[in-house]
């Protein structure tokens, strides 16, 4: 069985500061890692994605994330959070046959002026 | 815009009273999904169809049915709402082929049974 790990219910950091998200999988096989975003009252976006290679991922927005095998962690980083970084951010992943993704609880980060 | 539409937007429902949630996407995806999102608790998956004609349970299947006519729609029903099921649902879709990309996801139905 696969499960994911947010260790932080909620970050607030000031704009302009760095900002690192964690998360920590379980699984007896292989994984595809995820990052989504959540604005308010919004779907959620994809952020970033491991799916093989090089283990640091660069996404969107000018997030990245490193994929650590060992530590079974892939935390998500920004150097310099803006106003409108602020949302939630799930991280998520898919190990095995089956295409099916499982969510982390969620971390709201909140951008401070 | 190519993506996924799911109705209503938000919905008020009695305890007991039956409701369909509409899921549509114009993507040909293969696989789609339901989740619900419960705050502290992320999202958990309701019900999947990986193919037209199949469906199979999630992780929180109990109260909700699903079926999968065509590949384009996804509807998910709550038969007799109870309290517990206020949740923002998500229907998300994801397509077929030997690498796994991820979800597209739907906007959300916000639902409140009282």
């Amino acid at each position: 069985a696969q499960s994911v790990t947010q260790l932080d219910s909620q970050v607030p950091v000031f704009e302009e500061a760095p900002v690192e998200l964690r998360c920590n999988y379980s699984s007896s096989v292989s994984v595809y890692l995820f990052w989504y975003v959540q604005y308010p009252n919004q779907g959620l976006q994809l952020l970033l994605k491991y799916l093989s290679g090089s283990t640091l991922v660069k996404g969107i927005n000018g997030f990245e994330a490193e994929f650590n095998k060992s530590q079974t962690s892939f935390h998500l980083r920004k150097p310099s959070v803006h106003i409108s970084d602020t949302a939630e951010y799930f991280c998520a992943v898919m190990s095995g046959s089956a295409r099916q993704l499982t969510f982390g609880s969620g971390t709201q980060l909140t951008v401070l002026p | 815009t190519a993506g996924i539409t799911q109705a209503p937007t938000s919905q008020i429902l009695a305890a007991g009273r039956s409701m369909t949630l509409r899921c549509t996407q114009d993507m040909r995806h293969n696989a789609m999904y339901w989740y619900r999102q419960d705050l502290g608790l992320g999202l958990r998956l309701i019900h999947y169809s990986n193919t037209a004609g199949t469906t199979g349970k999630g992780e929180v299947p109990d109260g909700y049915s699903v079926s999968r006519a065509n590949t384009d729609d996804f509807p998910l029903t709550l038969a007799s709402a109870v309290p517990s099921q206020t949740s923002v649902y998500f229907c998300a879709s994801s397509p077929a082929g030997a690498t796994f990309y991820g979800y597209t996801f739907g906007s959300g139905t916000r639902l409140t049974v009282v």
